[in-house]
């Protein structure tokens, strides 16, 4: 069965960065994309961006740009999602993601990685 | 950006009541919308792609409509396992992909 197993909750302070992972298991890793979705507290979901499960290229939403990265390692069939320069309003829960190969829908998602930014 | 606006944002509705939901995006997105279906603690669970297309396992009272820049999500016969927050996302673009703010399905 198709599995997306993240990382664990994070506490950061305001100005650090966190690293998020996402590990597939259950289905052929290179055939799917994985996107990263972020949901803070009583909000709605908020993309963040994309990677290529089968080319490693990558696509960020224009207000993430230069302060996320995300990469993929294909021997692992694992995904991370790096956020640099966190401020209070990073605090929410971070997903990954599967989309459906033709289209940009997610099928399958991680549990969620809570990250609580404070000083 | 694609803005995507749903109405109500909330609704109270009884077990057996229709639902009916809206989603309005900012401008055309060629039919590729989706729903969700979101619990408390949860990640949000597809229903329904390409307006209206049911995803595998979920039970024939969702049904969705719409074209251009107006989708509907309709709920027949609400179920008690119903109650829940409802999300639409545009998949049409990447520029960026873009959720409604929800709506959140109550008790009566």
């Amino acid at each position: 069965q198709v599995q997306l197993v993240q990382s664990g909750p994070e506490v950061k302070k305001p100005g650090a960065s966190v690293k998020v992972s996402c590990k597939a298991s259950g289905y052929s890793f290179t055939n799917f994309g994985i996107h990263w979705v972020r949901q803070a507290p009583g909000q709605g979901p908020e993309w963040m961006g994309w990677s290529s499960s089968y080319s490693g290229n990558t696509h960020y939403a224009q207000k993430f740009q230069g302060r996320v990265t995300m990469t993929t390692d294909t021997s692992t069939s694992t995904v991370y999602m790096e956020l640099r320069s966190l401020r209070s309003d990073d605090t929410a829960v971070y997903y990954c993601a599967r989309d459906m190969a033709t289209l940009t829908v997610f099928d399958y998602w991680g549990q969620g990685t809570p990250v609580t930014v404070s000083s | 950006d694609i803005q995507m606006t749903q109405s109500p944002s909330s609704v109270s509705a009884s077990v057996g009541d229709r639902v009916t939901i809206t989603c309005r995006a900012s401008r055309g997105i060629a039919g590729y919308l989706a729903w969700y279906q979101q619990k408390p603690g949860k990640a949000p669970n597809l229903l329904i792609y390409v307006t209206s297309t049911l995803q595998s396992g979920v039970p024939s009272r969702f049904s969705g409509s719409g074209s251009g820049t107006n989708f509907t999500l309709t709920i027949s016969s609400l179920q008690p396992e119903d109650f829940a927050t409802y999300y639409c996302q545009q998949a049409n673009t990447f520029l960026p992909l873009a959720f409604g703010g929800g709506t959140r399905v109550e008790i009566k």
